[in-house]
């Protein structure tokens, strides 16, 4: 079965400054993988995903991530964060062997200080 | 287009009262449909899932159960609520391909007092 490990909690950056948010995952077959946001007082939305191909992904608003097979992460990253990146970020896992669970992280809440 | 409807959106129970929370999606036919439980610290955990009518797959054990009496609709029911059941429950679908991203519905707020 797969997992997923979001090792911070919550991450607090200045404006401006880059931002990673790490994510592992442990899977016995290939996967697919998501980063969801959800901002305050907001529903879930998708940021990016990996699926195959190019191990650099890009999404949403700046953000970008990078799947390492190795190191079964996926970690997140944005070069200079703004305020309005606040907001709470949840790693996701599909199996793609057809099957039909998206397990989630535990999430990382962001926290952009002026 | 395809839309998601969940309701209510905030529901306070006593302890040991049933529960029944529902889930519609509109724009699409034969969803995979979730339902998730939120909670600070824990992110969403994954209750149940089904991919057809009357399928219902079971990830946690827990006083909660799940049905699927139509296509699209997504019911998640409890006959007698603990304290523990308090949380932010999430109906989301998808397509049938696990690359594609979850739709989520607005969420229930549950506090079982």
């Amino acid at each position: 079965a797969q997992s997923v490990t979001q090792l911070d909690s919550q991450v607090p950056v200045f404006e401006e400054a880059p931002v990673e948010l790490r994510c592992n995952y442990s899977s016995s077959v290939s996967v697919y993988l998501f980063w969801y946001v959800q901002y305050p007082n907001q529903g879930l939305q998708l940021l990016l995903k990996y699926l195959s191909g190019s191990t650099l992904v890009k999404g949403i608003n700046g953000f970008e991530a990078e799947f390492n097979k190795s190191q079964t992460s996926f970690h997140l990253r944005k070069p200079s964060v703004h305020i309005s990146d606040t907001a709470e970020y949840f790693c996701a896992v599909s199996e793609n062997t057809g099957g039909f669970k998206t397990i989630f992280g535990a999430g990382t809440r962001l926290f952009v200080k002026a | 287009s395809q839309t998601i409807h969940q309701w209510p959106a905030t529901l306070v129970q006593p302890v040991g009262s049933p529960l029944s929370l529902e889930c519609t999606v509109e724009g699409t036919s034969n969803p995979n449909l979730y339902w998730y439980r939120q909670a600070a610290g824990r992110g969403l955990q994954l209750l149940f899932y089904s991919v057809g009518i009357g399928q219902i797959s079971s990830e946690v054990p827990q006083n909660l159960s799940a049905s699927r009496p139509q296509d699209r609709q997504f019911i998640l029911s409890s006959k007698k609520l603990l304290l523990s059941d308090s949380g932010f429950y999430l109906c989301a679908w998808r397509t049938g391909s696990p690359g594609e991203k979850l739709f989520f519905g607005s969420g229930t707020q549950l506090s079982v007092l």
